[in-house]
């Protein structure tokens, strides 16, 4: 089963509006990151926040972990259309910094001009 | 510099026959992951190598799945007596070791379709 559930499964805005999506995950983690996944393909990682952190900022993007409710959120601001794309968190278990990700089933993001 | 690439693109293969999805991952990367990715799904981990320690394989489905990588470059993943409900998309990702070796790269994947 998957580690990581996020909702909305799918979001339709208007552009420059801010897009926040939500990650639950069930396990102790390591780390979570965010990716995003343009037309079905290949992922690009956004950005990662440790177990120990709580918010992290990266341009327009901020993301939040509250770990005593094992869940994220990924903030969005200004958006563009060009920020259309389906987005997973993913969280990363065990000693180690890095190793196999466990995905969440993702958001589908729909930036209207 | 080069990325993770990936061949083919696209298979479409018949039930009951072998194939083989290639990753070349980024020159210098020494962990290197596969995962599978159904429609409208998430990622689903099958196996992951770092460097010469033994692969972690616990993500494979069936011992029909099977991988090898060379050293710390090309990498196969091979499905026997493929199966419909394997059909999915195919991804492979590299990783450094040090570093920001937390971010992984991934290829564009192999769309796999069994009939």
């Amino acid at each position: 089963s998957q580690q990581g559930e996020e909702d909305p499964q799918a979001l339709s805005i208007q552009e420059g509006e801010n897009a926040t999506m939500n990650c639950s995950y069930k396990t102790s983690i390591n780390n979570l990151q965010w990716y995003r996944q343009n037309s079905g393909r290949g992922l690009v990682h956004l950005i990662l926040i440790r177990s120990n952190e709580r918010e992290k900022h990266s341009g327009r993007l901020r993301v939040t972990l509250d770990t005593s409710k094992k869940s994220s959120s990924l903030l969005i601001t200004a958006s563009r259309a060009a920020d259309t794309a389906s987005y997973f968190c993913a969280t990363l278990t065990g000693g180690t910094s890095y190793g196999k990700l466990t995905f969440g089933q993702g958001t589908i993001l729909t930036v209207h001009p | 510099g080069a990325g993770v690439s990936q061949s083919p693109s696209n298979k479409v293969t018949e039930k009951g026959k072998d194939v083989e999805l290639r990753c070349d991952p980024i020159s210098g990367h020494t962990a290197l992951y596969w995962y599978r990715q159904r429609l409208g799904q998430g990622l689903e981990f099958l196996i992951y190598f770092q460097g010469n320690s033994a692969p972690d394989k616990s993500g494979l489905p069936s011992d029909r799945f099977s991988a090898e990588r060379t050293g710390e470059s090309v990498s196969t993943l091979t499905i026997q007596r493929t199966q419909q409900e394997d059909s999915a998309v195919y991804l492979c990702a590299s990783s450094r070791s040090s570093g920001r070796a937390y971010e992984q790269y991934f290829g564009p994947g192999t769309r796999l379709t069994v009939t």
